[in-house]
């Protein structure tokens, strides 16, 4: 068990650019979720993944957002046409959802996004 | 739907002392609630979690949390503060497939 990998672990950009992170879960976890977390304030839900399906996604995630999961294991991230207010830190977790509803989420160690 | 609130942003004490930050939280469904802690450029790492077995919840470093459902709270505590216990912490609660974290409390630890 290796963890939940996120990549990069810093990304400055100026505004306009395209952005893309990755996370890596726990290898047997089957859901996996993406949130934001700006500075002073928790995580905020994004969207999450079920295998390859995205199964729900926040009001938050604007139509520049788009996240995938192509296999059911690593997923990606892309924020198109940054913006300023897209600076904060983009935190991956993962869980292995099934019978039992107490698991908790393992985190990544985040992707800190500012752009300039 | 589900929330949480933390009273209090900025919780200050001493070495030594007793630990306390409040989570209180609004669930429709039975809740399961954890802790989480926070450091620096770092991602979130389980304290501990209640999921309806005893009401007196044991975690990692010494925490531990009391699920009380008549005053829907869920507060974590520590009976004597270490300069290594200087972190964020948040509280969260799951709903179905979705996992609602509080604003944060962050810990200071004074000499």
């Amino acid at each position: 068990d290796t963890g939940v990998s996120q990549d990069p672990r810093h990304k400055i950009t100026k505004r306009g650019q395209n952005v893309t992170f990755r996370c890596d879960p726990i290898s047997e976890h089957n859901r996996l979720y993406w949130y934001r977390q700006t500075l002073g304030q928790g995580p905020e839900f994004l969207t999450y993944f079920q295998n390859e399906a995205q199964l729900e996604k926040s009001r938050l995630l604007s139509d520049r957002f788009s996240a995938e999961r192509p296999k059911g294991s690593f997923s990606t991230l892309e924020i198109q046409r940054t913006e300023q207010g897209d600076s904060a830190m983009y935190l991956c977790a993962s869980i292995l959802a099934g019978a039992s509803n107490t698991g908790e989420l393992f985190f990544g160690e985040g992707s800190r996004l500012t752009v300039l | 739907a589900q929330s949480v609130t933390q009273l209090g942003s900025h919780v200050s004490v001493s070495e030594g002392a007793l630990v306390l930050l409040r989570c209180n939280y609004s669930s429709s469904v039975p809740p399961y609630l954890f802790w989480y802690v926070q450091y620096p450029n770092q991602g979130l790492q389980l304290l501990l979690k209640y999921t309806s077995a005893a009401t007196l919840v044991k975690g990692i470093n010494g925490f531990e949390a009391e699920f009380k459902k008549s005053e829907t709270s869920f507060h974590l505590t520590k009976p004597s503060a270490h300069m290594s216990d200087a972190a964020e912490y948040f509280c969260a609660v799951r709903g179905g497939q979705n996992f609602v974290f509080g604003p944060g409390t962050r810990l200071s630890v004074l000499p």
